[in-house]
């Protein structure tokens, strides 16, 4: 089955800077790939995803790339702000497969 | 999102006794999940329905169960808990797209 790594487990950085996590994936198979941002107490909540037939999106302040032959996809928030502040989760899967696979989870710490 | 709710959203039950997380969703999505949270760790998969009548284990089934009468309910049941068993479960269901929207989490203490 697919296995999703993901990395750093915690990230902290200043306020304004950028802040990239990054995940890969074991199945060739997969072609969507979400990711997910909890804030503490609440439910993940789909903040941005891509599928295989593009290489990058963007949405304001974060962007998400994805390299099919190295398997790995990444996020990358600009001009962080604390209220970004929370866990951020990467997840695979294929068109119509019964099931997401989800990466660790990434703590990410913006200090003012 | 009202979508998708949980109830009850707290409970605290004793060890050996018997507990069920409702889960319904309004979206009559086909594919519905249950994950559970521990501090601290990611999204374990415990079992999920691809359809009514339709379910499969995910990496952590061991003392629950499931069942799924109506596409729109998905109710986990704890046979007997146990102290392991303190988490915060998320039902989740996925749409047409492969978007997974998530309940608002039920947190579960076995005592």
């Amino acid at each position: 089955g697919e296995n999703v790594e993901q990395h750093p487990s915690t990230l902290s950085v200043q306020e304004g800077d950028s802040a990239v996590i990054k995940c890969t994936y074991s199945d060739s198979a997969s072609n969507y790939f979400p990711w997910y941002k909890q804030e503490l107490g609440k439910r993940p909540q789909l903040i941005i995803d891509i599928r295989s037939n593009v290489g990058e999106k963007k949405d304001q302040r974060i962007a998400v790339t994805l390299n099919k032959t190295a398997k790995h996809f990444s996020l990358h928030i600009t001009e962080t702000q604390p209220e970004d502040s929370a866990v951020y989760f990467c997840a695979a899967s294929r068109n119509n497969a019964g099931k997401s696979t989800f990466g660790d989870g990434t703590t990410l710490t913006v200090k003012p | 999102d009202a979508g998708i709710t949980q109830s009850p959203r707290y409970k605290i039950t004793e060890t050996g006794r018997q507990v069920t997380l409702m889960c319904h969703q309004t979206w009559s999505h086909s594919y519905m999940f249950w994950y559970r949270q521990d501090l601290g760790h990611g999204l374990r998969l415990i079992y999920y329905s691809a359809a009514a009548d339709i379910t499969d284990k995910g990496e952590v089934p061991d003392g629950y169960v499931v069942s799924r009468s109506k596409t729109e309910n998905f109710p986990l049941t704890l046979e007997s808990a146990t102290r392991s068993q303190t988490s915060v479960y998320f039902c989740a269901s996925r749409d047409g797209g492969n978007t997974i929207y998530f309940g608002e989490g039920s947190w579960l203490t076995v005592v």
